[in-house]
């Protein structure tokens, strides 16, 4: 079955950090780009950073840029989200979605869901 | 920076055919793509490349897009239809998601 789990989330004060995991299995991990996609309580979808299948291109949202950092270990079949200066608006629950159908970039779309890990920035 | 902009609500009768608008400058030259999330759970991927279905997303959802405007189509929508829909491209190096779209099947 192909699937993604995210896990990390958790409660965490203002300027603290976090590092959010995505284990990724039945398919091939290191073949395919990832995404990370947040949801702020009672907002919609918001997109925060894409990696490729290799590393070597990854993207981020202006509104995390300079702060979060994405990275992947095709060994352990992961993908990770360090998330570094933590503000209120950050909370949100997170997903890491891959696009096993082709790339973002080529109209593909991101095809497999977890379900989430909730990030709550509060003091 | 790219903007999507989606009706925060559609009503549709049980049977009916519903469509849901994306607007954007120039979308018919992007490839759009649909999700739906059904209330306390992840999103689905729906459409993708304006309008091809993944495997085991049924037939009666159907996409377009040209001009400024991309379209979901539900037809002969049914209760479980009921979700939010969120339509994406890729623009510049970002994914942009439109604001969502409220289906109320009544």
């Amino acid at each position: 079955e192909v699937q993604v789990v995210e896990s990390g989330g958790g409660l965490v004060q203002p300027g603290g950090s976090l590092r959010l995991s995505c284990a990724a299995s039945g398919f091939i991990f290191s073949s395919f780009s990832m995404n990370w996609v947040r949801q702020a309580p009672g907002m919609g979808l918001e997109w925060i950073s894409f990696i490729s299948s290799s590393s070597s291109t990854i993207y981020y949202a202006d509104s995390v840029k300079g702060r979060f950092t994405t990275s992947r270990d095709s060994a352990q079949n992961s993908l990770y989200l360090q998330m570094n200066s933590l503000r209120a608006e950050d909370t949100a629950i997170y997903y890491c979605a891959p696009s096993t159908l082709g790339t973002v970039f080529t109209g593909y779309g991101m095809d497999v869901w977890g379900q989430g890990t909730t990030v709550t920035v509060s003091s | 920076s790219y903007e999507l902009t989606q009706p925060p609500s559609v009503s549709v009768s049980p049977g009916q055919t519903a469509s849901i608008t994306c607007s954007g400058d120039k979308l018919g030259d992007k490839y759009s793509c649909w999700y739906q999330q059904k209330p306390g759970q992840s999103p689905v991927l729906v459409i993708y490349q304006d309008r091809r279905r993944p495997s085991g997303i049924p037939e009666r959802f159907s996409g377009s897009n040209s001009g400024n405007t991309a379209t979901l189509t539900i037809s002969g929508t049914q209760a479980m239809d009921e979700a939010d829909y969120y339509c994406q491209v890729w623009d510049s190096g970002t994914v942009v998601f439109g604001g969502g779209t409220k289906l109320t099947v009544l």
